[in-house]
């Protein structure tokens, strides 16, 4: 399947740990990159790669990946991360393909 | 600082045909590729297709092969986006992304979203 898999909506409580996963076959092969948005902007690129973080992304976001699943981890999340999540990757064509989000609501 | 500025929001009626522009600025326009990605309104976001602004090369996706016409000017730094036969399915917000490319520990490619432009709204309706 080209697909990937997101949970709809997660919630964390303010200061807590939460685990945002994506699932896909071609996460077996392709890297996941993961964006936030907040209402009414664009996506922010916070993941990517293995786990890399963009200059201004706060130590708390972190990923990692498992056979076909990636995830995206806040380690003590704020209440400025309350955004949708997107993860991106790869399909077996090699076109891009992006997960249906993952609202994150914090507590 | 490097960035991404679409033009205007759109009105269209179904049948006719809109064209977003995507300037960017702060870096060499042609050493990335720009892609163009929408998002109708609640959903998620939707990969329509890129070109490689240094060559021209550019490719489709299958839902929008046909529809879809990108393009670029690299005297001008801008890339474009046509979409034609509008219907109301294609009211969305419309962004430009580049893509920076990066490599792992054990010399693998990848590449990642890294600069997206602002959107741009386009509204099917009759």
């Amino acid at each position: 399947s080209s697909e990937l898999t997101q949970d709809p909506a997660v919630s964390v409580a303010l200061g807590q740990t939460v685990r945002i996963t994506c699932q896909g076959d071609s996460l077996r092969s392709y890297y996941a990159s993961w964006y936030q948005q907040k209402p009414g902007q664009a996506p922010v690129l916070v993941i990517y790669g293995k786990n890399n973080r963009p200059s201004g992304i706060p130590d708390r976001f972190s990923g990692s990946s498992s056979g076909n699943t990636a995830s995206l981890t806040i380690t003590g999340a704020q209440a400025e991360d309350e955004a949708d999540y997107y993860c991106n990757s790869r399909d077996s064509s090699g076109n891009q393909v992006f997960g249906g989000g993952t609202k994150l609501t914090v507590l | 600082q490097v960035q991404l500025v679409q033009s205007g929001a759109e009105v269209k009626k179904p049948g006719a045909s809109v064209k977003v522009s995507c300037k960017a600025s702060g870096y060499t326009f042609t050493s990335y590729a720009m892609h163009w990605v929408r998002q109708a309104p609640g959903q998620r976001l939707e990969w329509m297709g890129w070109i490689n602004a240094g060559n021209g090369n550019t490719k489709y996706s299958q839902k929008f092969q046909g529809r879809v016409t990108i393009t670029r000017d690299t005297s001008a730094s801008t890339a474009y986006m046509e979409l034609s036969s509008l219907r109301s399915e294609d009211t969305a917000v419309y962004y430009c992304a580049r893509t920076n490319n990066y490599y792992d520990s054990s010399g693998y490619l990848y590449d990642a979203f890294d600069i997206w432009g602002q959107g741009t709204m386009v509204t099917v309706s009759s």
